[in-house]
């Protein structure tokens, strides 16, 4: 079955420290990618999203993350957190079967950054 | 309305009883979503319409649960003779309709079911 696995659970990171999330899918066919992120007291929003082309993808708040299609990963990077950034990332995943699309979800990542 | 409304945010309830819960999607977006979040998990797929009907149900758990969208706009999610095991928060998005469009979520409903 389709899966979607985050790695790490839980992070905690000082400010300026950089930051990589990991996320990984089981499925060998065409796939969009995406990483959302729940702020606390927040709605979920949509980070970034890779459907084709450059595999690296930049989002908002100066994330971006990296498809890499033989590794099946689509990890989340940052290069120097902020406290803002405490909140729980969501890495998602569309796949495609036949006329069938589905959206399956990782458990999420909760960050928390120190200031 | 300017982003994705949900009502109740909270609603308590016996076991056995029978819950409504609403969303009203962004004017003019034809996908709406409905997905379940338990504590420490990630959002699980229940449902998928594109306009009134169902693109994608087989996020169902059963046959307790039921979800309609008359008109194309506003969704109602239906849950039948519920269990303590249905207590989560039930979240709502919408998107302009096609896979590559964003999904805007709403503020979720916590159902508790005592």
């Amino acid at each position: 079955a389709q899966s979607v696995s985050q790695h790490n659970h839980h992070v905690i990171l000082s400010e300026a420290a950089s930051l990589e999330l990991g996320c990984n899918y089981s499925y060998g066919g065409t796939v969009n990618l995406f990483w959302y992120v729940q702020y606390p007291g927040q709605h979920l929003q949509l980070l970034l999203k890779y459907f084709s082309g450059d595999p690296l993808v930049k989002g908002i708040k100066g994330f971006e993350a990296e498809f890499i299609k033989s590794k099946f990963s689509f990890n989340l990077r940052k290069p120097s957190v902020q406290w803002s950034d405490t909140a729980e990332y969501f890495c998602a995943v569309i796949v495609y079967a036949g006329n069938n699309r589905k959206l399956i979800w990782g458990l999420g990542t909760s960050l928390a950054v120190n200031p | 309305g300017a982003g994705v409304s949900q009502t109740p945010s909270n609603k308590v309830t016996e076991k056995g009883k029978y819950v409504e819960l609403r969303c009203d999607p962004i004017s003019g977006h034809t996908a709406l979503y409905w997905y379940r979040q338990s504590l420490g998990q990630g959002p699980e797929f229940l449902i998928y319409f594109q306009g009134t009907g169902a693109a994608d149900d087989s996020g169902l758990p059963n046959d307790r649960f039921f979800a309609v969208r008359p008109e194309g706009s506003v969704s109602t999610l239906k849950i039948q003779r519920t269990e303590r095991g249905d207590s989560a928060v039930y979240l709502c998005a919408s998107s302009l309709g096609l896979d590559t469009d964003t999904q805007y979520f709403g503020p979720g409903t916590r159902l508790t079911v005592l």
